[in-house]
């Protein structure tokens, strides 16, 4: 089946500085999605891409739709305290169920004061 | 978005027993999802709850240990029969929501633990 390598796996930064994290497929995807998840919760939507090369901020958050369509990056400017959790990419295929997302293992952050 | 409530938000059950847990959406969707994310690690699709028909399990996972109910467009169940420690997981439901574009949302989550 599709597998989704995140990277890195877990990240400890100042607060204020920038952050990267990526998404690589053995496999084309139709749609990449970027979630946040802080603990107790469920993961919660940050950017959603439909389109190759697409480019889509959503605040501080910026996030890319790789052009060969088998990778995404998501970057956070300027860190504060509160982007501290879990940060999942979830690729959705192509063909017969492709509404099933499959997840990357996810990137752990942490932000130092 | 949608607004998606689950039902309970966690539970110690004892191995051997059932649990239900519900889910709810503040609007009619065609496709919902029920997930497990097991201790430290990412979501795996249990299985997908189709409305008026049986649910479509994954590799791994049988109609027998998680049998999933879809009612309506707005409900959903599923139940983790038999339990063991090892279905100790938060269970999540998700929506997949077509507005322009489709998109999946989640529910906040179920914690179980089995004793």
């Amino acid at each position: 089946g599709q597998q989704l390598n995140q990277s890195p796996q877990s990240m400890f930064i100042q607060e204020g500085e920038d952050v990267s994290m990526n998404c690589t497929s053995s496999s084309i995807f139709n749609t990449w999605l970027w979630y946040k998840q802080d603990p107790g919760e469920g993961p919660v939507l940050l950017i959603a891409l439909y389109k190759a090369g697409e480019l889509t901020s959503n605040g501080r958050l910026t996030a890319q739709f790789g052009i060969t369509r088998k990778d995404s990056f998501l970057n956070i400017s300027a860190s504060i305290p509160s982007d501290v959790g879990i940060y999942f990419c979830a690729g959705q295929g192509t063909g017969a169920g492709s509404y099933q997302l499959t997840f990357g293992k996810g990137t752990k952050l942490s932000v130092i004061p | 978005s949608a607004v998606i409530s689950q039902k309970p938000s966690r539970d110690i059950c004892q191995r051997g027993t059932s649990l239900t847990i519900q889910c709810q959406v503040d609007s009619q969707v065609t496709m919902m999802f029920w997930y497990r994310q097991q201790p430290g690690q990412s979501l795996t699709l249990i299985a997908t709850a189709n409305q008026g028909s049986e649910a479509t399990y994954e590799s791994g996972f049988v109609i027998d240990k998680f049998p999933i109910s879809r009612p309506n467009l707005t409900f959903s169940t599923l139940t983790v029969s038999n339990m063991s420690p090892e279905d100790s997981s938060i269970y999540l439901c998700s929506v997949e929501v077509a507005r322009g574009q489709e998109t999946q949302y989640f529910g906040p989550g179920t914690r179980l633990l089995v004793l």
